[in-house]
């Protein structure tokens, strides 16, 4: 069935350091992918989107390419804020299903 | 303001009680969702809802019975939990349009504790 793997954390940054958060999908056809983020105390929220192959996503300085080739979408700061620390979730649609899959999320610490 | 608003914030029940999440979304979406997050445990997704008909229960447990009367609203009721059923339960919603790139909306969420 389709899936999604994202690395395990937590993942601890200095402050101005070079994100990456990988995520590596399973899935029949041409799903969209997605990266959410989950700050303290919140529910999640869509940070950035691709519906097919080649594009980039990009928001808040985070960007993200759907490679079909690799199947991956990582994600990608380059230069980080403390105000990033938060739990992020690569997640997918199947192209004709409206059920959102989700990774297990990935927890982002960033020291000052 | 995400759209989707989640009532009590904070809910504390014991085991015998008896207690109803609520969902609400002013999106005009027609898709909602019930997910469980747990402490160290991936998101899981619960139940699906779609033009107000149930599309998905994942083995869930008879104790949480949910119910949809219309696409703008989903409760989530709760009877005889179990301590172990303490979470954060996320409300969701998107609009249910095939091949499209459906992003979902998130509530706040409703942090559960059972006693």
């Amino acid at each position: 069935g389709d899936s999604v793997t994202q690395m395990e954390g937590p993942v601890t940054l200095s402050e101005e350091a070079f994100l990456t958060i990988n995520c590596t999908y399973t899935a029949t056809g041409y799903p969209s992918l997605f990266w959410y983020v989950q700050y303290p105390g919140e529910g999640l929220q869509l940070l950035l989107k691709a519906t097919k192959a080649d594009d980039k996503g990009s928001n808040k300085g985070f960007e993200a390419t759907y490679r079909k080739e690799t199947t991956s979408f990582h994600l990608e700061k380059g230069s980080v804020q403390v105000s990033d620390s938060a739990v992020y979730f690569c997640a997918l649609t199947p192209n004709r299903d409206d059920k959102i899959i989700f990774g297990k999320g990935t927890r982002l610490h960033i020291l000052p | 303001e995400t759209g989707v608003t989640q009532t009590p914030r904070h809910l504390v029940m014991g085991m015998t009680n008896k207690k109803s999440l609520k969902c609400e979304q002013h999106l005009g979406h027609n898709a909602m969702y019930w997910y469980k997050q747990s402490a160290k445990k991936p998101l899981e997704l619960m139940f699906v809802y779609n033009f107000k008909e149930q599309t998905e229960n994942n083995s869930v447990p008879s104790r949480f019975s949910p119910e949809c009367p219309n696409s703008s609203h989903l409760f989530l009721h709760l009877h005889t939990l179990q301590p172990e059923d303490s979470a954060l339960y996320l409300c969701a919603s998107s609009q249910s349009i095939q091949g499209a790139g459906t992003e979902a909306f998130f509530g706040q969420g409703t942090r559960l504790t059972v006693v």
